[in-house]
């Protein structure tokens, strides 16, 4: 069963560029998950569907990110325009219901300069 | 008060030891918990996952969980250095839908 794939892997930029991650889940996996993690901190959920609802966008900085889940599959994360304090492994999970089991992927670090 | 609680450590076990880390959650509608395994510079791996109160044992892991003290446990037999990672407690389904802690830096040594 292939995993949770991320894309880009790393990714530089200038301050109030504009930036975007995707991500495909696990095949069949309804919820997925965006998170933001800073070194040396647990990640922070971003985002949270389920099919391609929104069920948690409550700690997402709705000024500058946005995010999509267009077919209830795969997701796009975009940041615009980035700041400084952007600069963060963004990683993306997915599991079969809310509060189930959750498999990341391999994370998109992000370097704002 | 931090939702999810962790020791950052470094938590430091001598080889073959039993490694025990704990993480204190502040909300009581909580009804899973997690345990990752992040090496650095990769993305967390699921350990175990725990839902009602008591143990649950898989291999050399074992994950405790008591809702009325809301704490939560992970130990780890026969330490090994491969298992040297930052241990990420999560709490999902209150009201605070789902929280990582901060991790513990665990370190084994050979």
């Amino acid at each position: 069963e292939a995993g949770v794939a991320q894309s880009p892997r790393y990714k530089i930029i200038e301050k109030r560029q504009s930036v975007a991650f995707w991500c495909n889940p696990i095949s069949g996996h309804a919820t997925l998950y965006w998170y933001q993690q800073i070194l040396g901190q647990g990640p922070k959920l971003l985002i949270q569907f389920q099919n391609n609802g929104v069920v948690d966008d409550s700690q997402l900085p709705k000024d500058r990110f946005s995010a999509e889940r267009l077919k209830g599959v795969d997701s796009t994360l975009k940041i615009q325009p980035a700041k400084l304090e952007d600069s963060a492994v963004y990683l993306c999970a997915s599991s079969a219901r809310p509060f189930y089991e959750q498999y990341f992927g391999p994370g998109t670090r992000l370097t704002v300069t | 008060q931090k939702e999810v609680e962790q020791n950052s450590g470094p938590l430091s076990v001598p080889e073959g030891a039993i490694a025990s880390l704990n993480c204190t959650y502040s909300d009581r509608g909580s009804q899973s918990f997690f345990w990752y395994r992040q090496y650095s510079g990769k993305s967390p791996e699921l350990i175990m996952s725990i839902y009602s109160n008591g143990d649950k044992e898989d291999g050399r892991f074992t994950a405790q969980l008591n809702k009325a003290s809301q704490y939560v446990s992970l130990l780890i037999r026969d330490s090994q250095p491969s298992d040297s990672a930052t241990y990420l407690c999560a709490a999902a389904g209150g009201a605070q839908k789902l929280v990582f802690g901060q991790g513990t830096r665990l370190t084994i040594n050979p």
